[in-house]
């Protein structure tokens, strides 16, 4: 079936660190595969999107290349501010099936 | 501004009621979805429609209804038959649905319900 697998716990890091969210997928075919941030309180926000494999997206700062050879769509942020502290979860859409399968998510917590 | 609406962002009902979630976009996108989420978990699809008067079960379909009348609303009712409703509830479109195979879903801010 078609999964996806976040690295477990929080993230905890200071101002103008570099961030990495390491995120795995299972799926059969050529999936698409997204970032999401859900700031508290709040829907989901689309972050960056990749729909082939070697695309990068990228946002805000935000960076994930799609990685068909380790099946994997890390995100990475050079240097997070405060404002970044949110749960960021990892999705894909199987090709031609719009059911998103969503990771757990992770919580970023960003100290001054 | 073109989006998808949600109301209202807080709700409480008394146990055995059934409640409908609203669910409004202006986005003229032919998909819509419902999800639900727990708390340290990621989202669950429970019904999603890819047209007017079509809707499918999700993967946690058991205790909801929803219905597709018009292009721009997909109302989610909470029967008395979901056995654990209190959670957090967030509504989804996407312009195309099947009909493009890399369509992307766009959320709305989300309910909260809270059984009591």
């Amino acid at each position: 079936g078609n999964s996806v697998t976040q690295m477990e716990g929080p993230v905890t890091l200071s101002e103008e660190a570099f961030l990495t969210i390491n995120c795995t997928y299972t799926a059969t075919g050529y999936p698409s595969l997204f970032w999401y941030v859900q700031y508290p309180g709040e829907g989901l926000q689309l972050l960056l999107k990749a729909t082939k494999a070697d695309d990068k997206g990228s946002n805000k700062g935000f960076e994930a290349t799609y990685r068909k050879e380790t099946t994997s769509f890390h995100l990475e942020k050079g240097s997070v501010q405060v404002s970044d502290s949110a749960v960021y979860f990892c999705a894909l859409r199987p090709y031609g099936n719009n059911r998103l399968a969503f990771g757990k998510g992770n919580q970023v917590v960003v100290i001054p | 501004d073109g989006g998808i609406t949600q109301s209202p962002k807080y709700l409480f009902r008394k146990e055995g009621q059934n409640v409908t979630l609203s669910c409004e976009q202006n986005l003229n996108h032919d998909a819509m979805y419902w999800y639900r989420q727990d708390p340290g978990q990621g989202l669950r699809l429970i019904y999603y429609s890819q047209i007017v008067n079509d809707f499918q079960k999700g993967d946690i379909a058991e205790g909801y209804s929803v219905s597709r009348e018009k292009k721009e609303s997909f109302p989610l009712t909470v029967t008395s038959a979901q056995k654990n409703p209190t959670a957090f509830y967030l509504c989804a479109s996407s312009p195309r649905g099947l009909a493009e195979p890399t369509d992307t879903q766009y959320f709305g801010p989300g309910t909260r319900l809270t059984v009591l």
